[in-house]
Order: C-alpha cells, then sequence, then structure tokens
C-alpha cells in the first residue's frame, strides 16, 4: 500500500517567517494531494490541494508544489501568523484511498 | 463544499460495551469513509461507507468490531463493539466531493475508554 512521510514532526517559526513541510510518497499511482489543517479539538480541514498532472498550486500565503518524478511534495505558508499554529498532515490518493503522513505541529512565535 | 456533524462529539464509556458514532451530511454524497485518530498520531483509513452495500474495511479492521450502516446518501454510523482501553481515539467520518477525491471531514468523536 501507499506511504506517506512527513517531516519535519515539529517546526516552530517566528511570525511573518516562512513554514516548508514536505512529503514523500511511495506509490507512483498516487494521483491527488491533499494537505489537512487540524486544530485542537476540531476535525482536519482541507486547506489546499493539487493533482498530478500539476506542479504548483497556490491559495493567498499557502502554495503546494509537486515532483511526480522525484515523488515529493511540499507546503509553503508565507507570512505566518498565530492562527496558522495547528497540526498539518499530508495525505496522498489512490482510487479515493487517502494515506496520511505522520503530521506536522506547526508554532507560530509571536 | 458539505457540512458534516457527527454525534455525539465526545463519550465516555466502559469496558466491554459497545458504542454508536452517528454521521450526518447536508448533501447526498456516494462514498462516506470512517477514520480513527488515534492519541497524537495521524489518521487510518477503517471503512469506506457505500450506500446500498456493504462496507469496505480496510486491512486490520473487521466487521465484527467495526459494524457500520449506510442506510442513504446523507448518513452513516460506526459501532465500536466490545469496547477496551486502546479504542480510545477520536472517530472520524468524511465523504467525498462527487467524483473529485476531494475528501472533507466532521469534527470527529472523541472515545474515552475506562
Amino acid at each position: 500500500g501507499e506511504n506517506v512521510e512527513q517531516h519535519p514532526s515539529t517546526l516552530s517559526v517566528q511570525e511573518g517567517d516562512s513554514a516548508v513541510i514536505k512529503c514523500t510518497y511511495s506509490d507512483s499511482a498516487s494521483n491527488y494531494f491533499p494537505w489537512y489543517k487540524q486544530e485542537l479539538g476540531k476535525g482536519p480541514q482541507l486547506i489546499i490541494d493539487i493533482r498530478s498532472n500539476v506542479g504548483e498550486k497556490k491559495d493567498q500565503r499557502i502554495a503546494v508544489t509537486l515532483n511526480k518524478t522525484a515523488k515529493h511534495f511540499s507546503l509553503h505558508i508565507t507570512e505566518t501568523q498565530p492562527e496558522d499554529s495547528a497540526v498539518y498532515f499530508c495525505a496522498a490518493s489512490r482510487d479515493y484511498k487517502l494515506s496520511f503522513g505522520a503530521g506536522t505541529t506547526v508554532t507560530v512565535r509571536a | 463544499s458539505a457540512v458534516i456533524s457527527q454525534k455525539p462529539s465526545r463519550d465516555i464509556c466502559q469496558r466491554g460495551t459497545s458504542l454508536t458514532i452517528q454521521c450526518q451530511v447536508d448533501s447526498q454524497v456516494t462514498m462516506m469513509f470512517w477514520y480513527r485518530q488515534q492519541p497524537g498520531q495521524s489518521l487510518t483509513l477503517i471503512a469506506t461507507a457505500n450506500q446500498g452495500s456493504e462496507a469496505t474495511y480496510e486491512s486490520g479492521f473487521v466487521i465484527d468490531k467495526f459494524p457500520i450502516s449506510r442506510p442513504n446518501l446523507t448518513f452513516s454510523t460506526l459501532t465500536v463493539s466490545n469496547l477496551s482501553p486502546e479504542d480510545s481515539s477520536i472517530y472520524l467520518c468524511s465523504v467525498e466531493e462527487q467524483g473529485t477525491d476531494t475528501q472533507y471531514f466532521g469534527p470527529g468523536t472523541r472515545l474515552t475508554v475506562l
């Protein structure tokens, strides 16, 4: 089955700086790569996604890049704000089944 | 995106009992999913619940322990049977936006087994 590795497990950044989270996947047939943000006591919230026919996608301060050849994808958050503090999960999907990374706890220091 | 609700939001149960979790979505969806999130961990798919057919379980999850119902296109239940402390987790339902692979999650049910 699909194996998704996510790094780092924790990330502390100064407010206003950028945060980068990286994921690799094992199944070359995976074709959809969402990112979720989970705040304490809440369900995961979809923040951005990318499909295998696209190399990069941006939505305001959030961007995702995908390198199909290397089988890795990354989340970039610019101009971080305290409300960006949360756990972020990457996932890879093949045939609608999502396989999740282990998660990254992001802390934005004021 | 779909609006998903779950009941209960949390519960504390005794060992050996069962808990049934409800998932309601505000629009008709073909595919619903149930996930488990153990404390401090990532999400693991338990099963896929399609209306009108038996749920499809992932490796390590069996119907006797996690029976699922899917009576219509807006509702599903997951029962966690014969509870043990190891079942203490957050249980999440999700739905797929029709034909897109995109999944949206409910708020989760936090289960504590004593």
